[in-house]
């Protein structure tokens, strides 16, 4: 157990829908990273948030955002969902931005399956 | 951008030892990690290298020489759990963020 959480484990939903994944880091970590892994894509980074401000965007699409909330949990949400988007999605939390306490640690996931 | 190579498949026979090569090309490397991943959970952290040289870490060792672009993952006295899916990933600036960028993966399979 990383000490990340994610919620919820499994998400069905239908094409042109929205959903929210929630993330709340290991106690004491700053950073959270959201990524996706699909199939033919392997790991992809998203975007990473730090103390309540976005720090780096990866390959994230425009119908998709994030936010860090003051109690630093983060939310991951995605609208007009298409098929394509179907994956697991992994929400990571380390305790700084950069330098040595830099390892990310990853939660269980979130599979969300678009019909 | 960066380019991460390892290869997609490797076979292993228990208690052996094996070899996990990675090869990168990036500007602004910060960083080299490895993390194991079974199959529909989520990545584990391994091990970490920022200098050249070898990092030990139980059965498990990692290797970087930045010059080359190169690391390798060591896995000694294999066991069947270490079957998984082990990514090698580099951290490199972005910017002003420091942001890691994952290879695809390599699916080892140990065989009694």
């Amino acid at each position: 157990d990383s000490g990340v959480t994610q919620t919820p484990k499994h998400l069905i939903t239908a094409t042109g829908q929205r959903v929210t994944l929630r993330c709340s880091p290991r106690s004491g970590d700053l950073s959270v990273y959201w990524y996706q892994q699909s199939l033919d894509q392997g790991l992809q980074f998203l975007i990473q948030y730090y103390n309540g401000e976005e720090r780096a965007k990866g390959n994230i699409l425009e119908r998709f955002s994030a936010q860090q909330f003051p109690d630093l949990h983060s939310e991951l949400n995605l609208s007009s969902l298409e098929l394509g988007d179907s994956a697991l999605y992994f929400c990571a939390s380390s305790r700084t931005s950069g330098g040595p306490n830099y390892e990310q640690y990853f939660g269980p996931g979130t599979r969300l399956t678009v019909t | 951008g960066q380019n991460i190579d390892q290869p997609t498949e490797m076979t292993a026979t228990e208690g052996a030892i094996v070899q996990i090569n990675c090869t990168y090309q990036t500007s602004g490397f910060n960083g080299l990690f490895w993390y194991q991943q079974h199959a529909g959970e989520a990545p584990t952290f391994l091990s970490y290298n920022v200098l050249d040289g070898l990092e030990e870490k139980g059965r498990f060792s990692s290797f970087l020489s930045r010059s080359k672009g190169y690391s390798y993952l060591l896995l000694k006295e294999l066991q069947m759990k270490d079957s998984a899916s082990y990514l090698c990933a580099v951290r490199a600036f972005s910017g002003s963020a420091r942001q890691l960028t994952f290879g695809s993966g390599t699916q080892l399979t140990v065989l009694p």
